[in-house]
């Protein structure tokens, strides 16, 4: 069965300082993996997936992931902080006919 | 691009009430899902549809009930509805079961 762990319920940055959020999954087949950033009142939206090929994978608003299968780690990144990307973001896998999510990870971003 | 469009919005219930919540998707996706977020929770999948005509269970799905009547639209049910079902509930499409889903706003139902 799949699952996704993502460490950390809230992280706090700088503005301008490193985003790092953490994501480890468990699939017994090769994983598609996804993270969604959800705005306040919003639905989610797609940031960037992974399904073969390279394992960095780019998305929308600088945010980029790795993925690490000996460490079974899908970590979201951004160089720099906006106050823009405070919002919770969700890190997902694909299960069978499904999409699972994780927790979640509320960000702060000070100014 | 209308996109996902779930109704209502907003919605209290007494204990024991039924009510539907509408989701209807304009991009022809053949998956559709209902989901219920929960502080602390992340998203968890209430049921789900691969198509017009089909529906199976996610992994909470009691208490509620679901169709897919038409491609465009999944149904949400709730025949008795309880403290615990106090939620906010987003509905999505995919075209297909690897391919980004696309959310709904959200409706947010409180049971009194």
């Amino acid at each position: 069965a799949q699952s996704v762990t993502q460490l950390g319920s809230h992280v706090s940055v700088s503005e301008g300082a490193l985003v790092l959020l953490r994501c480890n999954y468990s699939s017994s087949v090769p994983p598609y993996l996804f993270w969604y950033v959800q705005y306040p009142n919003q639905g989610l939206q797609l940031l960037l997936k992974y399904t073969t090929g390279a394992t960095l994978v780019k998305g929308i608003n600088g945010f980029e992931a790795e993925f690490k299968k000996s460490e079974t780690s899908f970590h979201l990144t951004k160089p720099s902080a906006h106050m823009s990307d405070a919002a919770e973001y969700f890190c997902a896998v694909l299960g069978g006919f499904k999409t699972i999510f994780g927790a979640g990870t509320r960000l702060f971003v000070k100014a | 691009n209308a996109g996902v469009t779930q109704t209502p919005k907003f919605r209290v219930l007494k204990t024991g009430q039924s009510m539907t919540l509408l989701c209807a998707q304009d991009m022809n996706h053949e998956y559709m899902y209902w989901y219920r977020q929960d502080p602390g929770m992340g998203l968890r999948l209430i049921h789900y549809s691969v198509g017009e005509g089909t529906t199976a269970k996610g992994e909470v799905p009691d208490g509620y009930n679901v169709s897919r009547l038409k491609k465009q639209n999944f149904l949400l049910g709730l025949e008795s509805a309880a403290p615990s079902q106090t939620s906010v509930y987003f509905c999505a499409s995919s075209w297909s079961r690897d391919s980004e889903a696309f959310f709904g706003q959200g409706t947010r139902l409180t049971v009194v």
